[in-house]
């Protein structure tokens, strides 16, 4: 079945304490997201990847970091989680930086 | 940098209502995509549009690209309670950028 996967799902942590979120796809794709979702603002798009290495910035990278060292896996890390960084972050993937997106289920993050 | 309008922010319907959303971009879009959030789902594709003024259905539902390729619209008819969810658009180059959606309620 063509999904993307993240984990955890859910997660509570304290600031300060680096966490890692991961993604992967099965559907060969190049172009990889990161969004968060937050009340009265939609979807802001974190990083993108249009392949393999490449990677750069959207539109709310600040306090993120994130790696493509397969085509399946991109991970978003928080080196330093701080309490505005607690949302709803959704990793999407497609064939095409134009295609259409395929979301995972979401990670629930709470940092206090 | 550019900007993606999405209004209403709610939309209360009865069930048989129409309802529309639309989005305007501070800049021309090369294309536009449309998707569907349920609540506590993640978003799901329902539609791209590409070509200026440009009209696509999907059973009840219209999406239309306006001419300068700045601003679309998804229209449903006659709104049913499986409707019920949030509704975004997204425009894009290299940065997709999302609207902030339309939620959508149905009263049957």
């Amino acid at each position: 079945e063509a999904q993307v996967t993240q984990n955890p799902r859910y997660l509570i942590t304290v600031t300060g304490k680096k966490l890692t979120v991961t993604c992967s796809q099965n559907m060969n794709h190049e172009y990889m997201s990161w969004y968060r979702q937050d009340p009265g603002l939609g979807l802001r798009q974190i990083y993108y990847s249009m392949n393999v290495e490449v990677t750069d910035k959207g539109d709310v990278p600040e306090g993120y970091k994130v790696s493509r060292k397969e085509k399946r896996n991109f991970p978003l890390i928080l080196e330093s989680p701080s309490p505005n960084q607690t949302s709803l972050y959704f990793c999407a993937s497609s064939y095409t930086v134009a295609g259409e997106q395929y979301f995972g289920p979401g990670t629930r993050l709470t940092v206090t | 940098g550019q900007q993606v309008m999405q209004i209403p922010q709610y939309q209360h319907v009865q069930e048989g209502e129409d309802f529309t959303t639309y989005c305007n971009s501070s800049t021309t879009l090369s294309n536009i995509q449309w998707y569907k959030q349920r609540p506590g789902g993640h978003p799901v594709f329902l539609i791209q549009l590409v070509k200026s003024g440009e009209v696509k259905k999907q059973k009840r539902l219209t999406f239309q690209f306006g001419e300068a390729k700045k601003n679309s619209s998804l229209h449903i008819t006659a709104t049913q309670t499986t409707d019920v969810g949030t509704y975004f658009c997204a425009g894009q180059d290299f940065k997709t950028i999302f609207g902030a959606g339309t939620r959508l309620f149905v009263k049957a």
